[in-house]
Formats: C-alpha cells, sequence, structure tokens
C-alpha cells in the first residue's frame, strides 16, 4: 500500500542553525501539506502547496519557514533559523484532489537545543 | 474561529465494553470531517471521512456518524489494539487546512 515517507526520524539542532525535512509524497497525489504537533498539544496545519506553489499558510509559517518541491518526488520543509519554539512533530500529508482525505507520513521529530 | 472538541479527554475500556467518542464542531459549512487514529509516536492513520449530516461510515469495529453539530465514533467490542489516541479533524469550506481536535486517548485493557 503506497504511504508518505519522511526523512530523518529524528533530528537535533542547534538553535539559530537551519534545517530541512524531507518527504516523499504518495506518487499520484497532486497535494502535498505540512502540520506541525508540539509535545501534548494539537496537530496544527504549516501550509499546502499545489502546482509548485504555496497554496495555503497559517499565521505560524512566517518567513522563516519555506517550502520546495526540489524535483518529481521529494517535498521539502526548511526553516532558516530554529528557535526553541521550533521543536515538535513535522507531519508530511499528502492528498490526490482537493476533495480528498489526507494521508500523513510518520513524522521528524525536530528537537532544538 | 473554527473550534473542534472532543471528548471525553481520556476513555479507559475493558475489553469488550461497547462507548462512543464525541467530536463537536463550530463551522459554518462543513466541508468533510474526518477520523483518524494516532499511536504515540507516529503519524494519525485516515480512519473516516463524513461530509453531511446522518451519513454513516464503518471499519471493522469502528462506526463513525456525522449530525449537523458533532460526529461521534462507536467503538463495539473493542481489543487492547484499539488503544491509539482518536483524532477529529474539519475542513471548512474553501480551505485545505484541517482543524484538528485534541483528541481522545483510548486505552483498552485486556
Amino acid at each position: 500500500e503506497p504511504e508518505v515517507t519522511q526523512t530523518p526520524s529524528h533530528q537535533v539542532t542547534q538553535m539559530g542553525q537551519e534545517v530541512i525535512l524531507r518527504c516523499v509524497p504518495i506518487s499520484n497525489h497532486l497535494y502535498f501539506y505540512w502540520y506541525r504537533q508540539i509535545l501534548g498539544q494539537k496537530v496544527e496545519f504549516l501550509v499546502s502547496f499545489y502546482n509548485n506553489e504555496i497554496s495555503e499558510k497559517s499565521e505560524i509559517f512566517d518567513d522563516q519557514f519555506s517550502v520546495e518541491r526540489p524535483d518529481g518526488s521529494n517535498f521539502t520543509l526548511k526553516i532558516r533559523s530554529t528557535k526553541l519554539e521550533d521543536s515538535a512533530m513535522y507531519f508530511c500529508a499528502s492528498s490526490e484532489t482537493s476533495a480528498n482525505e489526507q494521508f500523513f507520513g510518520p513524522g521528524t521529530r525536530l528537537t532544538v537545543l | 474561529e473554527d473550534q473542534v472538541t472532543q471528548s471525553p479527554e481520556a476513555l479507559r475500556l475493558q475489553e469488550g465494553e461497547s462507548s462512543s467518542l464525541n467530536c463537536s464542531y463550530t463551522v459554518s459549512g462543513l466541508r468533510g470531517l474526518f477520523w483518524y487514529r494516532q499511536d504515540p509516536g507516529k503519524g494519525p492513520e485516515f480512519l473516516f471521512t463524513l461530509y453531511s449530516a446522518g451519513e454513516e461510515k464503518e471499519k471493522e469495529r469502528l462506526k463513525a456518524t456525522l449530525t449537523k453539530k458533532e460526529s461521534f465514533l462507536h467503538i463495539t467490542a473493542p481489543k487492547p489494539e484499539d488503544s491509539a489516541t482518536y483524532l477529529c479533524a474539519v475542513e471548512p469550506p474553501g480551505r485545505r487546512a484541517l482543524t484538528f481536535g485534541s483528541g481522545t486517548r483510548l486505552q483498552v485493557q485486556p
């Protein structure tokens, strides 16, 4: 069964460093998303991406965040200068169309020291 | 502001003891309501989508229902492997961003 994959599973970084989280969405899906979940809190939407551009973003997704689809299979989230409060699980998701359910990856645990 | 409230926060059941989880929402013109299962340290696993009041979906021991203000996830004769956090999420009209509730943490004891 096709699934969304994410790498790395755990990333530890120093405050102020840049990190790139990687995702491989399900191959025939066209819509891609990033969410995050701070420990013990709700899953929160960050950004959605379609046709090589951002279609929607939340207030969390400020200038330090960016997304990219560098090739036909990968979808990345970059955090330019990490802060302690960026520590969270980051989930990538994809959907076939804008009307379908979103399928989530296993997540990347980001720890900022 | 769209709100999703799940109750109870935590639920402990004996194996075979049926129960229901609640998700109430305040969204104008709901486009879809989704149920996910999340195991510790893992990503949400899709269970059901409901689009209109009166709709029901079933999968094994789980059944999801939807009214105009809330959704229920009924668990019939649960097993220990059903232990997980169950998340409800809504999709407002014209948006793809899912708004999640805090989840119900279900523990099924043998």
